[in-house]
């Protein structure tokens, strides 16, 4: 069945570093990529998406890269911040939208 | 227009009480999903809309829930006979069509005791 695999589960970082989270999927017929931000207590929040048809997309301080042949998708952020922190969710899907399991994201000050 | 909303916000239940969940979509918006959230785990899919059809219906989702969305406008989620492995948050979300932003809302968090 379609699966999506998101690593690391928890992430500590200082603040100013960058924060790297990978994920991988398996239903090749997959062409939207989406990622959520979820504070707690509150619905996901989408960051930022890419189709794939595009490798690369950057918005400001985040970033995400696409590798189909390898069914891989990872999200950068740069100069993070304590206002970063939280869980970041991946997604792959076509008509429907499968998440990873989450990634805790901590911004040490 | 503000976004998704859900109501209520929270419900706690009695095992074996039926409960119902409203979503309100962005109006424009002709996919509906709902998702089913628990502690530390990513949203997990349980039905989809377009427009007032339902086009799919996850294995997670047992005869007890069923889902609707009569005009093509709001949903409601229903869950018969409550289990305590009900609990759970409810998340609903919107788009316009296929592959595009999906608005979540701040969900239902049901508690079944």
């Amino acid at each position: 069945g379609e699966n999506v695999e998101q690593h690391p589960s928890t992430l500590s970082v200082q603040e100013g570093d960058s924060a790297v989270i990978k994920c991988t999927y398996s239903d090749s017929a997959s062409n939207y990529f989406p990622w959520y931000k979820q504070e707690l207590g509150k619905g996901p929040q989408l960051i930022i998406d890419i189709r794939s048809n595009v490798g690369e997309k950057k918005d400001q301080r985040i970033a995400v890269t696409l590798n189909k042949t390898a069914k891989h998708f990872s999200l950068h952020i740069t100069e993070t911040q304590p206002e970063d922190s939280a869980v970041y969710f991946c997604a792959s899907g076509t008509y429907k939208y499968i998440f990873g399991t989450g990634t805790r994201l901590k911004v040490l000050a | 227009d503000t976004g998704v909303s859900q109501n209520p916000r929270h419900k706690i239940t009695k095992r074996g009480q039926n409960v119902t969940f409203r979503c309100d979509p962005i109006s424009e918006h002709n996919r509906l999903y709902w998702y089913r959230q628990t502690l530390g785990q990513g949203p997990e899919f349980l039905t989809y809309f377009q427009n007032e059809a339902q086009l799919e219906k996850s294995r997670l989702l047992s005869d007890r829930f069923s889902a609707e969305r009569p005009k093509g406008s709001f949903s409601t989620l229903e869950i018969q006979r409550t289990e305590q492995g009900d609990s759970a948050m409810y998340l609903c979300a919107s788009s316009f069509e296929v592959n595009t932003e999906a608005f979540f809302g701040q969900g239902t968090r049901l508690t079944v005791v």
